[in-house]
């Protein structure tokens, strides 16, 4: 069956960085985009951006902008995303789901999620 | 602070209807459709209506959508205890280049 599947749980010092994986499967990785959405401990939820797992191109969100790198890896079906110069307050879990065309004028929505990947920053 | 508002919590008994209001902008819900997510305690959230008022497949016809202007609703009838959840609703912002989130209503079946 089409799912997503992410990496397991992280533990970062302030600074570090992070990269979170989501492997694809029962699709195939470049017919569709790929969003990260992450969510604070009970809070809601955030996007971070998107990458056309076709071309590669990216739109992120701005307050992520110069520390936040979303890439994919078409041989594994795999997407990452890097977050760098971790603080406190990313603290969250972190959430890709595929950007599906529901309608044929394209209106898009997050139809398959992966289970979550729990990113703690910590000293 | 969320560029969608959404009221924090509803509730309601088993069998009554609900509604939870979605209010944004005309650069979001004004100008693009919007989606309803359900996010079970514990889990990734699931895609509960695409475009407004549409159900993806498997989705009970007890969840309809509908939008108006620069609001939207999310409408739950026949309440059930499976239904206790957190809902977020969502749209394509224009000026932010980006999706945008309601902060999401927690609902509670007595």
């Amino acid at each position: 069956q089409v799912q997503l599947v992410q990496s397991g749980a992280e533990v970062k010092k302030p600074g570090a960085s992070v990269k979170v994986s989501c492997k694809a499967s029962g699709y195939t990785l470049t017919s569709y985009g790929i969003s990260w959405v992450r969510q604070a401990p009970g809070q809601g939820l955030e996007w971070m951006g998107w990458i056309s797992a076709y071309n590669g191109n990216t739109n992120y969100a701005q307050k992520l902008q110069g520390r936040v790198t979303m890439t994919t890896d078409t041989s594994t079906s795999t997407a990452y995303m890097e977050l760098r110069s971790l603080r406190s307050d990313d603290t969250a879990v972190y959430y890709c789901a595929r950007e599906y065309p529901m309608t044929v004028v394209g209106h898009h929505a997050f139809d398959i999620w992966g289970q979550g990947t729990m990113v703690t920053v910590s000293s | 602070q969320s560029v969608l508002t959404q009221p924090p919590s509803a509730s309601g008994t088993p069998g009554q209807r609900v509604t939870i209001s979605c209010s944004g902008s005309s650069s979001n819900i004004g100008s693009n459709a919007v989606n309803w997510y359900q996010q079970l305690p514990g889990t990734a959230p699931k895609l509960l209506i695409y475009t407004n008022n549409q159900r993806p497949s498997g989705v009970p016809d007890r969840f309809s959508g509908s939008k108006s202007g620069t609001s939207a609703s999310l409408a739950i009838s026949g309440l059930q205890s499976e239904d206790e959840a957190d809902y977020y609703c969502a749209a394509w912002d224009d000026s932010l280049n980006g999706w945008v989130f309601g902060g999401g209503t927690k609902l509670t079946v007595l």
